[in-house]
């Protein structure tokens, strides 16, 4: 079955800062791919995401990349500000599945 | 608009208990529906998903189980709920069709089996 790793499991960066978060996945059949933010004590949401048939995606302060050859994708948050802090999460979906990552904790500090 | 209903917020079980866990989605028609768990600090692991009334596939062996018995309605039970089985449930919809959808998840129900 498909398995997602994720890297790194805590990043701490500097109010201003980028921030960049990198996921593999195992089942190159996957063809979407979600992130999540959870903010503590709180349910996941979803943020953005990209399909197979797209290498990049852009909104706003946010951005993921997709490279379908090496299985990686990764997001990229950038002039992070002190609420863009919360665990975030990567995730690879083939039809009715989605398999997530371990998380990753984002810390900006101000 | 599509809203998702999950309760209780908050259940504290003794060892051995019983246990039923109830989801449900509005404004939206033959959602696939899924149950994960995530534990204290860590990630999110899929428990059950049903694409369809009665239909329900299992991704981990364990004490629980899931029903769906109306098409927006989803249940997580136990018979006799372990300390493992201590942490964060999260339901969860997703649109049907050829392509995947996000998740819309509902605020969870954090167990604390004593």
């Amino acid at each position: 079955g498909e398995n997602v790793e994720q890297h790194p499991s805590t990043l701490s960066v500097q109010e201003g800062d980028s921030a960049v978060i990198k996921c593999t996945y195992s089942d190159s059949a996957s063809n979407y791919f979600p992130w999540y933010k959870q903010e503590l004590g709180k349910r996941p949401q979803l943020i953005i995401d990209i399909r197979s048939n797209v290498g990049e995606k852009k909104d706003q302060r946010i951005a993921v990349t997709l490279n379908k050859t090496a299985k990686h994708f990764s997001l990229h948050i950038t002039e992070t500000q002190p609420e863009d802090s919360a665990v975030y999460f990567c995730a690879a979906s083939l039809q009715i599945k989605t398999i997530f990552g371990a998380g990753t904790r984002l810390f900006v500090k101000a | 608009s599509q809203t998702i209903h999950q309760w209780p917020a908050t259940l504290v079980q003794p060892v051995g208990s019983p246990l039923s866990l109830e989801c449900t989605v509005e404004g939206t028609s033959n959602p696939n529906l899924y149950w994960y768990r995530q534990a204290a600090g860590r990630g999110l692991q899929l428990l059950f998903y049903s694409v369809g009334i009665g239909q329900i596939s299992s991704e981990v062996p364990q004490n629980l189980s899931a029903s769906r018995p109306q098409d927006r309605q989803f249940i997580l039970s136990s018979k006799k709920l372990l300390l493992s089985d201590s942490g964060f449930y999260l339901c969860a919809w997703s649109g049907r069709g050829g392509l995947s959808y996000g998740y819309t998840f509902g605020s969870g129900t954090r167990l604390t089996v004593v």
